[in-house]
């Protein structure tokens, strides 16, 4: 059936390095893809989403581009800071369902 | 800006038991949805509800469980005999449009705890 896989964490790193959140997805035709964020005592958000193949969702400085061929939407950020300590989730939706299906979440801490 | 809302925050329950988890859902959204975590897996899709109608529910999604919207603003989740492996956090969303074409909404989302 159609899955989200990410990569385990916890992830730690300091400020202003680079981050990348692995994310890899499995399904029949061409879903949209996803990342919520999830900052603690909150609940999930919309943090960006692509709509097609070689589409780049960006927002707050986190960008991640879907590509068909390796079924691949990575979260990537430049720069981090303590702030964007969080839980991240990867997810795709079929426009024929009325769900949008979740990978388990990685959770990031950034060091000052 | 408006919110979803979730009560309780977190219900402690003996096995066997009804719970009933409440959700307030954004007042001009349609669509309304429950998810559940269990500790450290996936958030998983329970069910989701339109026009008063389940749209779509999972395999989790068992005679044991049952949804609501009884007054317009209110939109419930009813365990009937909850199980150990019913504990779990769980979140309630909601959209102005069909999920995935535009935004979800979540709650803070109530923990369940079964012993």
């Amino acid at each position: 059936g159609d899955s989200v896989t990410q990569m385990e964490g916890p992830v730690t790193l300091s400020e202003e390095a680079f981050l990348t959140i692995n994310c890899t997805y499995t399904a029949t035709g061409y879903p949209s893809l996803f990342w919520y964020v999830q900052y603690p005592g909150e609940g999930l958000q919309l943090l960006l989403k692509a709509t097609k193949a070689d589409d780049k969702g960006s927002n707050k400085g986190f960008e991640a581009t879907y590509r068909k061929e390796t079924t691949s939407f990575h979260l990537e950020k430049g720069s981090v800071q303590v702030s964007d300590s969080a839980v991240y989730f990867c997810a795709l939706w079929y426009s024929s369902a009325s769900k949008i299906i979740f990978g388990s979440g990685t959770r990031l801490s950034i060091r000052p | 800006e408006p919110e979803v809302t979730q009560t309780p925050s977190h219900q402690v329950t003996q096995m066997g038991q009804e719970v009933i988890l409440r959700c307030v859902p954004i007042s001009n959204h349609l669509y309304f949805y429950w998810y559940r975590q269990i500790l450290g897996q996936k958030v998983e899709f329970l069910v989701s509800f339109y026009n008063n109608e389940i749209s779509e529910k999972s395999e989790i999604f068992d005679d044991q469980f049952s949804v609501e919207r009884p007054d317009g603003s209110n939109f419930t989740l009813k365990i009937r005999s909850t199980k150990l492996e019913d504990s779990a956090m769980y979140f309630c969303a909601s959209s102005e449009t069909p999920a995935g074409t535009g935004e979800l909404f979540f709650g803070e989302g109530s923990r369940l705890t079964v012993l």
